[in-house]
């Protein structure tokens, strides 16, 4: 069966300093990974997709960056994080891309920029 | 475009029913539910393809009206277990990703 990590669970860091979130996918090859942000009791705002190593769909222009160095493997970063990016960090992934396939929620990231 | 729900927030007794509804402007390929409870990350509930196809849950029913852009979602004698915020994420042609909506919070008391 399929299995989706995200780590760290928490994170408090300062403005201005750097951000690395992981998240790894089990069980499956080739999958479509996303990464989605969202604030204290709102939607989810999708930042960035891949489809492919190294292929990164971003969304959302802003100060947040993602990369994909393995097949099963997503990372998003920021050089120098503001205040808004204060969130829940969900990584997804799904068989397929678009309309066709479910997708699969990691257990997320609550990140806090005092 | 993001898809419209209804209603915003609800709140039930157990055993009532409840419909969660999406609307969308564009015309759409899928439909896909999920819920999310406080604090955790959203699962995926069910998904409704273009075509009358669909995928999901034992005991919650979903319908697709692809003229009219919409879905609902339908909770019957509903349980506590049933408490979170639904998203409807919507799917149209080719590899774009879903769009979700703002979702809607249900809440079941006893």
């Amino acid at each position: 069966s399929q299995t989706i990590h995200q780590w760290p669970a928490t994170l408090v860091q300062p403005v201005g300093s750097p951000l690395s979130l992981e998240c790894t996918v089990e069980g499956t090859s080739n999958p479509n990974l996303y990464w989605y942000r969202q604030a204290a009791g709102r939607g989810l705002q999708l930042l960035f997709y891949s489809v492919g190593i190294g292929q990164i769909s971003s969304e959302v222009p802003q100060n947040l960056s993602a990369s994909r160095p393995q097949d099963r493997q997503f990372i998003l970063s920021s050089k120098k994080l503001l205040l808004s990016d204060s969130g829940f960090y969900l990584c997804a992934w799904s068989v397929f891309g678009g309309y066709r396939s479910e997708q699969y929620f990691g257990p997320g990231t609550r990140l806090t920029v005092t | 475009q993001q898809p419209v729900q209804s209603p915003q927030a609800v709140i039930l007794r157990e055993g009532e029913d409840a419909v969660i509804n999406c609307s969308s402007s564009k015309a759409l390929y899928s439909v896909h539910w999920y819920r999310q409870k406080h604090g955790e990350a959203p699962v995926f509930l069910m998904i409704l393809l273009k075509g009358g196809e669909q995928k999901g849950h034992e005991k919650i029913s979903a319908s697709f009206n692809e003229k009219k852009q919409q879905s609902s979602l339908y909770l019957t004698a509903s349980q506590l277990s049933y408490s979170g915020t639904y998203f409807c994420g919507t799917g149209d042609s080719g590899n774009t990703p879903l769009v979700f909506g703002k979702g809607t919070r249900l809440s079941v008391i006893a």
